[in-house]
């Protein structure tokens, strides 16, 4: 199994570009999040999604989209990006709610927005 | 506001010496206590969990004490290792929209020396 995996690994964009951060999960996980990893600020929710279907915002969603295309899949989109949005950005996987709440990373996307 | 806090930023033990790092939290709803470790240019991976209908759990060399009344939970890590080296984040969860939702602290970057 491949666990969580994310693409791009890097990715320079100039101010006001558009990207879509992909993260697909093989472990049939009913929720899936989007983090941002600054320096000093730890892990920040930006979405998330319970189920497929279904989206939630986060701690930081200002800025930012996202779509859980089906169970295994779940992208984030830059639509203009801002140099405050320079960061690393994790995908996350877990069962959800009930007995193993372990959440499950990616090996995370750094973007820069110049 | 700061809901889960964490101390200290940074930490220098020798090896074979005790590695400690607090986290103190507001909410009474949390009601599932995390640690992550994380490596450099790595996603974080839990190292261990409690709940709080517990006071203590030890997993090898790694043990977590729960203070209910204090709202507080620590990471002890006995006779630490230089392999121990890497970024430790507490986290405090509740559910929120059908899924665990967790609150990290900011992240304690830990050396351990040979």
């Amino acid at each position: 199994n491949a666990g969580v995996t994310q693409t791009p690994k890097f990715q320079v964009l100039k101010t006001g570009q558009s990207m879509t951060l992909q993260c697909a999960q093989d472990m049939n996980h009913n929720s899936m999040y989007w983090y941002r990893q600054d320096p000093g600020m730890g892990l920040r929710l930006i979405y998330y999604s319970a189920s497929e279907g279904t989206t939630d915002k986060g701690e930081v969603p200002n800025g930012y989209n996202v779509s859980r295309l089906n169970k295994r899949e779940f992208s984030l989109r830059l639509e203009s990006a801002a140099p405050s949005q320079t960061s690393v950005y994790f995908c996350a996987s877990s069962d959800g709610g009930g007995g193993n709440n372990e959440q499950f990373f990616g090996p995370g996307t750094r973007l820069t927005v110049l | 506001q700061q809901q889960v806090k964490q101390s200290p930023q940074s930490l220098i033990v020798q090896k074979g010496g005790i590695s400690i790092i607090n986290c103190a939290y507001e909410n009474t709803a949390f009601d599932y206590f995390p640690w992550y470790q994380q490596f450099p240019g790595k996603g974080p991976a839990l190292l261990i969990a409690i709940r709080p209908d517990v006071s203590e759990k030890k997993e090898g060399r790694f043990t977590i004490s729960f203070n209910k009344s204090a709202k507080q939970f620590s990471l002890h890590i006995m006779d630490s290792q230089p392999g121990d080296s890497a970024t430790y984040f507490c986290a405090a969860s509740k559910v929120a929209g059908g899924s665990y939702i967790p609150t990290f602290g900011r992240g304690t970057s830990l050396i351990v020396h040979p």
